[in-house]
């Protein structure tokens, strides 16, 4: 298993573009999740899933969107980015809720100039 | 008041010390407590999950006390490999789904 994959590793983008963070788990997961890690700061909820077709905000939501259209698959789209957007962010996954073990793939660092 | 707070460290210890880092959450009605490691620009590994009556991973051990609302996490006979940032988590309780991390403590083992 290759467990939860992200893609790109690392993006630059410019304010005001658009791109999507890719992230798949070959686990069977029912639930996945994304986070942002700002510098020396826990990391912060942005959305989560609890199964294909269903998505909810997290605590940090703005800015970001996401699907879930499949049980593999979990994209985040950044809408006009934002230099408040520069983090690592983060996909993860788990069996059952989150009181279970979460499986997080290496992160894509995003920097907004 | 932070939801989960850490030191923020670094400990800076020798090989072979005993090393113990306390957490704190506000919330008293939270149920699930981790440890998670983080390696420097790696991803959160699970560490341990923390139960009540105290759990004990060969030289890791964690211990929970719900009166005075922390977590603690010991480590005993040091390695260079332990070195890592170490995240208190404990979930949120207005949402089963919400884990809150805290933004946790460096650990610097020197030869």
């Amino acid at each position: 298993n290759a467990g939860v994959t992200q893609t790109p590793k690392f993006r630059i983008l410019k304010i005001g573009q658009s791109m999507t963070l890719q992230c798949t788990q070959d686990m069977n997961h029912n639930y996945m999740y994304w986070y942002r890690q700002d510098p020396g700061m826990g990391l912060k909820l942005i959305y989560y899933s609890v199964g294909a077709g269903i998505t909810d905000k997290g605590e940090v939501p703005n800015g970001y969107n996401v699907s879930r259209s499949t049980t593999e698959d979990f994209p985040l789209r950044l809408e006009l980015a934002a230099p408040s957007q520069t983090s690592v962010y983060f996909c993860a996954s788990s069996l059952l809720t989150p009181s279970y073990e979460q499986y997080f793939g290496p992160g894509t660092r995003l920097t907004v100039t | 008041r932070k939801e989960v707070e850490q030191d923020p460290g670094p400990f800076n210890v020798p090989e072979g010390a005993t090393v113990a880092f306390n957490c704190t959450y506000s919330n008293s009605a939270s149920q699930s407590f981790f440890w998670y490691r983080q390696d420097c620009r790696k991803e959160p590994k699970l560490l341990m999950s923390v139960y009540s009556s105290g759990n004990e991973d060969g030289r890791f051990t964690a211990q929970l006390n719900r009166a005075s609302q922390y977590i603690s996490l010991l480590i005993r006979d040091s390695k260079l490999s332990d070195s890592a940032t170490y995240l208190c988590v404990v979930n949120g309780v207005d949402s089963s789904y919400k884990l809150i991390f805290g933004s946790g403590t460096r650990l610097l083992v020197r030869p």
